[in-house]
C-alpha cells in the first residue's frame, strides 16, 4: 500500500526567508505523480506544485520548487522569499498513474510565517 | 470557469442519523472523488465516480455510498452516523482520471 509521511507537524519561517518541508513516500510503482497541496483556513486544497516521477528535472513554480529524489523516495518542497500568505497546512500527496488513481495524503505540515 | 461547490458548509447530526452531502463539479469535469479529512489528519479517499459509475473505493464501510448525476454533480450519503464520522468531507472533480483535480472547500460534519 502507498504511504506518505510528513515528519514535521509544524514549521515556522521568517518573512522573506526560505523554508523546506519534508516528505517521504513508499511505493512499488515506477511511475506516479507527486504533489504538494496547500490548505489555508478556507479549507480548500490548492495545488502548489506537481512532479511526474518519470521526469528527472525538479518541478518549479515561481517561489516554489521541489527536490525529488526517486531512489530515496523523498519529495521536499522549498518555499523561497516566504510571504505571509504562504501560512497554511501543506500536504504532500502521491497518486498512481495506473488504475486506482486516488490521492494518498500525508498528515500535513502547519507552516507559520513570522512577520 | 466555476469551481467545485459543496453544500452545506457545516452540518450537525445525531449519532444514528443519515446525512447527504452535495458537490457541484467544475464545469466540464466528468470525474468526482470524495475524501474524509479527520481533524489533524490528511484526507482519506472514500470513492470516485466517472461518468456516473463508481470506479474506485477506499477502505470505508458500505454505509458510505454515493451517486453521480448526468450533469456530473454528486452526492455522498452516510447512514447510521457514528461519532468518528465527524470530519471535513472534501469533493474533488476532474476532466478525467488522468488530469488534475480541483477541490471544493468541504463540508464540516459534526456528529453528536
Amino acid at each position: 500500500a502507498q504511504t506518505v509521511t510528513q515528519s514535521q507537524p509544524e514549521m515556522s519561517v521568517q518573512e522573506a526567508e526560505t523554508v523546506t518541508l519534508s516528505c517521504t513516500y513508499d511505493t512499488s510503482e515506477s511511475d506516479y505523480y507527486l504533489f504538494w497541496y496547500k490548505q489555508p483556513p478556507s479549507r480548500q486544497m490548492i495545488l502548489v506544485i506537481r512532479q511526474e516521477a518519470y521526469k528527472q528535472q525538479n518541478a518549479t513554480e515561481n517561489r516554489f520548487s521541489v527536490n525529488f529524489q526517486k531512489a530515496a523516495k523523498s519529495f521536499s518542497l522549498k518555499i523561497s522569499d516566504s510571504q505571509l500568505g504562504d501560512a497554511a497546512m501543506y500536504f504532500c500527496a502521491y497518486r498512481r498513474i495506473s488504475t486506482g488513481n486516488q490521492f494518498y495524503f500525508g498528515t500535513g505540515t502547519s507552516l507559520t510565517v513570522i512577520p | 470557469e466555476t469551481g467545485v461547490t459543496q453544500s452545506p458548509t457545516h452540518l450537525i447530526k445525531t449519532r444514528g442519523q443519515q446525512v447527504t452531502l452535495r458537490c457541484s463539479s467544475q464545469s466540464g469535469h466528468n470525474t468526482v472523488s470524495w475524501y474524509q479529512q479527520a481533524l489533524g489528519q490528511g484526507p482519506q479517499f472514500i470513492f470516485q465516480y466517472y461518468r456516473e459509475e463508481e470506479n474506485g473505493r477506499g477502505n470505508f464501510p458500505p454505509r458510505f455510498s454515493g451517486l453521480q448525476f448526468p450533469n456530473y454533480s454528486s452526492e455522498l450519503n452516510v447512514n447510521a452516523l457514528e461519532l468518528d464520522d465527524s470530519a471535513l468531507y472534501l469533493c474533488a472533480s476532474s476532466q478525467g482520471t488522468a488530469y488534475g483535480y480541483t477541490f471544493g472547500s468541504g463540508t464540516r460534519l459534526t456528529v453528536v
